[in-house]
This record gives C-alpha cells, sequence and structure tokens, in this order.
C-alpha cells in the first residue's frame, strides 16, 4: 500500500539551478495537487490537476511548472531555484468524490542557498 | 475568498486531559467539508477527522470529535484523554467545489500541541 510517493526527500539546491520534485500514486486517484509548507504559514497550494492531461495555478505558483501526462505522476518542476522557495513540499491525491480528503505524500525538505 | 483561522499558535495538555483546539472560517459556500489533519514530527500529514457541513452531527474518531458550528462558521477538535502520541502540528482545512470536479483544501497556519507527561 504505497499510497503517494515523493522523491527525493531532502534536497539542496544552488540559487539558479532547476529541479523537478517527483510525486506518483497507486490508488487511481484523478486530483493531485502539490503545496508547500512554509513556518506560521501553512500549507499553500502550488498548482493541481483534476486529470491526465489538466493543471490549473493555486495560490503561490510563480516559479513552478506542472505537468500531467499519466494519472499515476505529477511532478513539479523549478526552472530556477531562489531562497524564497526554500520550504517543504508535499504532494497530495483524492479520488473524485472530495469527501475524504486528500492523501499526503511524505514530504520532500528543499533548501536553496 | 476562503480562509481559515486557528487563533492558537501552540497549546499544552496534560498526558489524559482533554484539549479543544480552535478553528473558525470563512466561507459563502453552502456545501464543503471540514478537515483536522495530524503533522507529527515525522512531517507526515494524517487526516484525523472529517466532517461534511450538511450534517448537524458533529464527527467522532475514537477520541477525537468536533464541535461544528456552520452559523457561527466554527469547527474545534477535542481531543479526549490525551496521550503523549498526540503531541502534533494539528491543521484545520477547509474545502468546497470550486469548480471543473475540484475540491481544493485551503488551510489555516496550525496549532502546535504539546502533552505534558
Amino acid at each position: 500500500n504505497a499510497g503517494v510517493t515523493q522523491t527525493p526527500k531532502f534536497q539542496v539546491l544552488k540559487t539558479g539551478q532547476s529541479m523537478t520534485l517527483q510525486c506518483a500514486q497507486d490508488m487511481n486517484h484523478e486530483y493531485m495537487s502539490w503545496y508547500r509548507q512554509d513556518p506560521g504559514m501553512g500549507l499553500r497550494l502550488i498548482h493541481y490537476s483534476v486529470g491526465a492531461g489538466i493543471t490549473d495555478q493555486g495560490e503561490v505558483p510563480n516559479g513552478y511548472n506542472v505537468s500531467r501526462s499519466t494519472t499515476e505522476d505529477f511532478p513539479l518542476r523549478l526552472l530556477s531555484a531562489a531562497p524564497s522557495q526554500t520550504s517543504v513540499y508535499f504532494c497530495a491525491s483524492r479520488n473524485r468524490d472530495g469527501h475524504y480528503g486528500y492523501t499526503f505524500g511524505s514530504g520532500t525538505r528543499l533548501t536553496v542557498v | 475568498a476562503q480562509t481559515v483561522t486557528q487563533s492558537q499558535p501552540e497549546m499544552s495538555v496534560q498526558e489524559a486531559e482533554t484539549v479543544t483546539l480552535s478553528c473558525t472560517y470563512d466561507t459563502s459556500e453552502s456545501d464543503y467539508y471540514l478537515f483536522w489533519y495530524k503533522q507529527p514530527p515525522s512531517r507526515q500529514m494524517i487526516l484525523v477527522i472529517r466532517q461534511e457541513a450538511y450534517k448537524q452531527q458533529n464527527a467522532t474518531e475514537n477520541r477525537f470529535s468536533v464541535n461544528f458550528q456552520k452559523a457561527a462558521k466554527s469547527f474545534s477538535l477535542k481531543i479526549s484523554d490525551s496521550q503523549l502520541g498526540d503531541a502534533a502540528m494539528y491543521f484545520c482545512a477547509y474545502s468546497y467545489y470550486s469548480g471543473a470536479g475540484s475540491y481544493q483544501l485551503t488551510f489555516g497556519k496550525g496549532t502546535k500541541l504539546s502533552v505534558i507527561p
């Protein structure tokens, strides 16, 4: 029962570098989202997807790109990392019925120096 | 815009005692869902309890229960017989149908709960 798998768990980047945070779920969930968690800010929505080929922006999308080519995978791309993107990133998924909330991955702690 | 407010950044409770975490929200929607998530030091987000707005009965999950006051837009979490393992950050979250079949979560800023042995 893997659920939502995020890789890597930790990452250090230099300013200006690019990278992709991976997210995969094996529950055949249609809906997937990326959140970032900062101290004292709770979790804020970056991007989300309601199905393969469909993505949309959340509250804090700047500096991030996403794509959804398959139901299982929803990678988050940082094109040119900035110190302001130092955060903990969570991927989450849920099925069509929103009653039961989201299943979260274990998070990626990203530090941009 | 929907907002979720947790007015208690930190709280503490004696082991075996009861504690209540507060949450208020602002919305013009009538059909929505409310959740409490627990985040222990492991960082994992764990769903504790959920409430559908159209249900008047308060949700209960073992030692966890909520006091849902729809008119007041209040959704507090009560933890009974507190245990050391309850020590964590607790997030209140709100979800509603935002079009295109999506239910996006809006989180409060969290309450850090400490349990004193």
